[in-house]
């Protein structure tokens, strides 16, 4: 595998599942982020882990919750979501230092239901 | 004042056409710069850094003003391929590397 891969590509859950979602980076890097994408908009930063260590928490309800075990691993974890939190889940990574781009996973399109 | 702003067209352009994706950002302070391009329900991918004295790959071409602080993205001899999202990004200067996305500008080429 190469570059950033994110499991699973879409889900479907209820407003009282648990699930998580995964997120691999085989470049070497070492910072790693968690976006959200609703329809017609911008990308909104969720998480930021620079060294495994989670740097920045953009004001986000406690029923997402981020694991990053390793440089290389990233997890969000979902409970008791609500139906306005269908989206596109972007995981990507970057060098762990201002100024240089990030690479993208594929995304977990989510549907609460 | 939206911290990275751009146009969201659509722009419907015909191939071959010469198209030019405008950008403004708000912090005097950042110093990298990007575009991205996205397709309808993918991730946004790295189309080119920008850099101070501008910079050019194949038939795309990035222009920085840091005066002005404004970013411009031109695109020759336009492809149907191009047809996608385009997004200004431009690093945070006041936090770990955090990019600040613009809502994209919409590119449609036709034949």
């Amino acid at each position: 595998e190469t570059g950033v891969t994110q499991t699973p590509r879409h889900l479907v859950m209820g407003m009282t599942n648990k699930k998580s979602l995964k997120c691999e980076q085989h470049l070497g890097h070492n910072a790693m982020y968690w976006y959200k994408q609703s329809a017609k908009k911008p990308l909104e930063l969720m998480f930021v882990y620079s060294l495994e260590e989670r740097v920045e928490n953009n004001s986000v309800p406690s029923r997402f919750s981020p694991e990053c075990p390793n440089s290389s691993h990233l997890f969000l974890h979902l409970h008791t979501l609500q139906p306005e939190d269908s989206a596109l889940y972007l995981c990507a990574s970057s060098q762990a230092a201002s100024g240089y781009e990030q690479y993208f996973g594929p995304g977990t399109r989510l549907t609460v239901t | 004042r939206k911290e990275v702003e751009q146009d969201p067209g659509p722009f419907n352009v015909p191939e071959g056409a010469t198209v030019a994706f405008n950008c403004t950002y708000s912090n005097s302070a950042s110093q990298s710069f990007f575009w991205y391009r996205q397709d309808c329900r993918k991730e946004p991918k790295l189309l080119m850094s920008v850099y101070s004295s501008g910079n050019e790959d194949g038939r795309f071409t990035a222009q920085l003003n840091r005066a002005s602080q404004y970013i411009s993205l031109l695109i020759r001899d336009s492809k149907l391929s191009d047809s996608a999202t385009y997004l200004c990004v431009v690093n945070d200067p006041g936090g770990y590397n955090k990019l600040i996305f613009g809502a994209g500008t919409r590119l449609a080429v036709h034949p």
